[in-house]
């Protein structure tokens, strides 16, 4: 059974500090992996697919990357509006998307 | 750009009403989905559908049944709703599995509230 979790479930950093988010799956044949981010009361907005391990992808002051066990979602001085649920998900072997529960991140000006 | 189109942002039903929820989306994806998400759970998979008139059950089917009659078109249907069924749901839709972009992309969700 196809598995995703998400590390921390919340965390908290100052306006400018940067860390990484992480998320481990276990799957059985890779298609994609997705980051999401979720803003309160609404539908998560798709930001990234990672394909194979080594592969990166940067948006803005965000940058994921990805291993053969899991993803990281690096957040470099980050501000206040990047404030949100970041969601990770894995295709395996079928349609479906297997979610993770998600890091809650709050930048504090 | 990619839109999913949920009918209602909010929706109060009394127990025992039959509820629909109705999605479209615009991209001719071949795939859509219904989720739920609840706080410490996560998004589950309720049914998704992978053609016109096809579909299959997600991890918590139960007291949920779907319809695609069109391509666009998925809706959700809440035979007789309970109050375990307050929730927000979330529609998505995403190309087919055998297409190299397969990211799903997500209406702005329904918070219903069974009362």
């Amino acid at each position: 059974e196809d598995q995703v979790t998400q590390s921390p479930e919340a965390l908290r950093l100052q306006e400018g500090e940067s860390s990484s988010l992480n998320c481990s799956y276990t799957v059985s044949g890779l298609r994609g992996l997705f980051w999401y981010r979720q803003d309160p009361g609404k539908g998560p907005e798709f930001l990234f697919t990672l394909y194979s391990a080594g592969e990166e992808k940067e948006k803005e002051r965000l940058k994921a990357t990805l291993t053969k066990k899991e993803s990281f979602l690096h957040i470099t001085a980050p501000k206040p509006e990047d404030s949100a649920t970041y969601l990770c998900a894995v295709q395996g072997g079928s349609e479906k998307l297997v979610f993770g529960k998600g890091t809650k991140l709050t930048v504090n000006p | 750009d990619v839109k999913v189109t949920q009918s209602s942002r909010y929706l109060v039903k009394r127990t025992g009403e039959k509820v629909f929820l109705e999605c479209v989306q615009d991209m001719d994806h071949e795939n859509m989905f219904w989720y739920r998400q609840d706080p410490g759970l996560g998004l589950r998979l309720i049914y998704f559908s992978y053609d016109v008139k096809m579909k299959e059950k997600g991890d918590i089917p139960e007291g949920y049944s779907v319809s695609r009659e069109k391509k666009e078109r998925f809706s959700l249907i809440l035979e007789s709703a309970s109050t375990n069924q307050t929730s927000m749901y979330l529609c998505a839709s995403s190309l087919a599995y055998r297409a190299r972009n397969t990211e799903a992309f997500f209406g702005q969700g329904t918070r219903l509230t069974v009362v």
